[in-house]
C-alpha cells in the first residue's frame, strides 16, 4: 500500500529554521517527481516546490526562493524540505505529494507554525 | 490572488448536477494538463481528475472533467451529501516554471 508520512513540523520563531521529512513506502520512490504543497489555516492550496527523480531539477514558488531547499534521498525513500528564514506567512500544513503529473498521492501533512 | 480562477462556492440539491469552472491562461491551462482535487473537511487533498478528463481508479463516473482553451470544468452529477468538500484545479505554469492551483471552490449540497 502506498504511503507518504510527513514529519518535522512544529512551532518555530520568525527567522528560524525547520527541516521537514517525508517517508515514502509502497511504490518505487526513485521513479517519481515529488512535490511539497502547503495550506495556510483556512486558505487554499499553494504549490511550494518539486524535485526530479534524480534531484537534478528543482523548482520553487517565488515566495520561498532563496529560503527553502527541496532535496531527496532515493536510498532512504525520503523527501525533505529545508526551511530557513521562516516568516509568519509560512505558517501552514505542509503536504508531500507524489508528482506523477498530476500529484496523484498525498501524505496527511505536518503543521508548521511560525510565531514568537 | 491565485493564478487560476475558481468560483468561491457552488451549491445544489442532492441528486442534481453542478459544474465548477477554472480559468487560466495560455501559459498554464492553455498548454498543460489540468487536474482536479477534492479535499474533504479535515483531510488531505485527493486526486479526482487527471490529464483534463481522466478518472483515477476508484473515482466514480459521476465526476468528469473537460478543458477548452484556457479554461477547464469539473462536473459532478447525482450529488450526494458526501460530496461536500473543497475542490481545486491545478496545473503547471510554463512561464512561472511552477505549479499553480485555483483558489478552491466550496461545494454545498443543500
Amino acid at each position: 500500500e502506498e504511503q507518504l508520512v510527513e514529519s518535522g513540523g512544529g512551532l518555530v520563531q520568525p527567522g528560524g529554521s525547520l527541516r521537514l521529512s517525508c517517508a515514502a513506502s509502497g511504490f518505487t520512490f526513485r521513479s517519481y517527481w515529488m512535490s511539497w504543497v502547503r495550506q495556510a489555516p483556512g486558505k487554499g492550496l499553494e504549490w511550494v516546490a518539486n524535485i526530479k527523480q534524480d534531484g537534478s531539477e528543482k523548482y520553487y514558488v517565488d515566495s520561498v526562493k532563496g529560503r527553502f531547499t527541496i532535496s531527496r534521498d532515493n536510498a532512504k525513500k525520503s523527501l525533505y524540505l529545508q526551511m530557513n528564514s521562516l516568516r509568519a506567512e509560512d505558517t501552514a500544513v505542509y503536504y508531500c505529494a507524489r508528482d506523477g503529473t498530476p500529484m496523484d498521492f498525498w501524505g496527511q501533512g505536518t503543521l508548521v507554525t511560525v510565531s514568537s | 490572488q491565485s493564478v487560476l480562477t475558481q468560483p468561491p462556492s457552488v451549491s445544489a440539491a442532492p441528486g442534481q448536477k453542478v459544474t465548477i469552472s477554472c480559468s487560466g491562461s495560455s501559459s498554464n491551462i492553455g498548454n498543460n494538463y489540468v487536474s482536479w482535487y477534492q479535499q474533504l473537511p479535515g483531510t488531505a487533498p485527493k486526486l479526482l481528475i487527471s490529464q483534463n478528463n481522466k478518472r483515477p481508479s476508484g473515482i466514480p463516473d459521476r465526476f468528469s472533467g473537460s478543458k477548452s482553451g484556457t479554461s477547464a470544468t469539473l462536473g459532478i452529477t447525482g450529488l450526494q451529501t458526501g460530496d461536500e468538500a473543497d475542490y481545486y484545479c491545478g496545473t503547471w505554469d510554463s512561464s512561472l516554471s511552477a505549479g499553480v492551483f485555483g483558489g478552491g471552490t466550496k461545494l454545498t449540497v443543500l
